[in-house]
């Protein structure tokens, strides 16, 4: 079967950098998405991931090792506005979207 | 970017009664529209894909004849639950086709339904 996996929860520290991992078993590969969601809304955009390396845009980052099946999503400078559940999502070989459960971000101050 | 809007956010309902839930492509036309159902602390489960002018496609163990899809137009596409039961207490999230963003074809969300059913 198809299967992300991610941490269900983390704690970090405002201004602190803090990795979040995905890993993936799944029907072939089309690229990985990470949005990012908070409490009681849709889900919005982060990055996407096709080629194995680093994306940089601003204070995330993501990465992505397909030999592996293996993402991380990096946050910098962590701000409380970040405290939202960040999704990993994997497009297999039929374009289908799985998602991961979400790995719920707390930052204290 | 394209812009999903979905009404209502929010929706408490009786057991036995039918609840509706919208979602519009606003300032583009959408032939095909998702609807996901999400559980506390899950993942989103792809429910069906909404075709325009044709019926819907369901995903494996949801009962078409509870969640009526209906897309009559090219900017609108409609989730009833009819019969609603306490289990059906969800967020329902619709989504538009992919557009391009960053190189890849990316879902944009509308904000959510969030279903109660006493």
């Amino acid at each position: 079967g198809q299967n992300i996996d991610q941490p269900t929860e983390m704690t970090a520290t405002e201004g602190a950098i803090v990795q979040i991992n995905c890993t993936y078993q799944t029907s072939g590969f089309n690229g990985l998405f990470w949005y990012q969601q908070h409490a009681g809304e849709a889900p919005t955009f982060l990055s996407y991931n096709v080629l194995d390396g680093l994306e940089e845009k601003g204070r995330f980052s993501s990465f992505l090792s397909r030999s592996k099946g293996y993402s991380y999503l990096l946050l910098k400078e962590l701000q409380m506005k970040d405290s939202a559940s960040y999704l990993c999502a994997v497009r297999d070989q039929n374009y289908q979207l799985i998602w991961g459960a979400g790995t719920k971000l707390i930052i204290k101050p | 970017g394209a812009v999903v809007s979905q009404h209502p956010s929010w929706v408490i309902c009786k057991s036995g009664t039918s609840v509706k839930i919208e979602c519009r492509s606003l300032d583009f036309q959408a032939t095909t529209m998702f609807w996901y159902r999400q559980f506390p602390k899950q993942s989103l489960m792809l429910m069906a894909t909404s075709n325009e002018g044709s019926k819907a496609t369901y995903e494996q163990g949801v009962e078409k004849d509870k969640f009526l899809i209906n897309h009559a137009s090219l900017t609108l596409s409609t989730l009833t639950v009819t019969s609603a039961h306490p289990e059906d207490s969800s967020f329902y999230i619709c989504s538009a086709p992919p557009e391009r963003l960053s190189g890849a074809n990316v879902l944009t969300f509308g904000a959510g339904s969030r279903l109660t059913v006493l």
